[in-house]
């Protein structure tokens, strides 16, 4: 049972350039979240997905797309990265809600 | 809406002291109260919860924390800070019937600093 999954570990992206987050559980979760941690912030919602076929908007999704491809994932798309979008990505997942189950992280660089 | 204020960005205290961290939420019914540990380079890990019932919960690695409704506050502490407590703590607070996908919203974080 490795709990939430997420690859890669480290990205380093140039400015305009793409790139997808992903991630995976195995706990037969209902829902999935995609948070970014920034200094001073804490963690702020980008996005969820309370069941398989639906994503909703959090916080803070401007420059982001989602898809639950599957019960099991929930990847994150950067379209056109900025410098704003470097921070840690964490994936998160419950069922019942509210508690979350944490990936370990991405942490991803926009130069 | 719900928030959540940790007013200590940074605390320092030295190995086998004790420890509060301070918690205040906002929130207009009862709410689901968290405390994460994060490690650096690490994922958050749930130290402990509250539901409802008992106002003093225990948690892992000896922490527990104290929900007092008056003064809407959760406050985590530990008699006993060992090295290995340094990391970012975040207080969370989520909404009673909250149902699958609604938000789950975090303080900002204390960092500890553990001195040998």
């Amino acid at each position: 049972n490795a709990g939430v999954t997420q690859t890669p570990k480290f990205q380093v992206l140039k400015t305009g350039q793409s790139m997808t987050l992903q991630c995976a559980q195995d706990m037969n979760h209902n829902s999935m979240y995609w948070y970014r941690q920034d200094p001073g912030m804490g963690l702020r919602l980008i996005y969820y997905s309370a069941s398989e076929g639906t994503t909703d908007k959090g916080e803070v999704p401007n420059g982001y797309n989602v898809s639950r491809l599957n019960k099991r994932e929930f990847s994150l798309r950067l379209e056109s990265a900025a410098p704003s979008q470097t921070s840690v990505y964490f994936c998160a997942s419950s069922v019942p809600a509210p508690r979350r189950y944490f990936g370990p992280g991405t942490r991803l660089t926009v130069t | 809406a719900q928030s959540v204020t940790q007013p200590d960005i940074h605390i320092t205290v030295s190995e086998g002291a004790s420890l509060e961290l301070r918690c205040n939420y906002s929130y207009g019914a009862t709410p689901y109260l968290f405390w994460y540990v994060q490690s650096p380079g690490q994922g958050l890990q749930l130290l402990l919860k509250y539901f409802s019932g008992d106002t003093l919960v225990q948690g892992i690695k000896g922490f527990e924390a104290e929900f007092k409704r008056s003064q809407s506050s959760f406050n985590l502490r530990k008699p006993s800070v060992h090295w290995s407590d340094a990391a970012e703590y975040f207080c969370a607070v989520g909404a009673v019937g909250e149902t699958s996908g609604s938000r789950l919203t975090f303080g900002e974080g204390t960092q500890l600093t553990v001195n040998p």
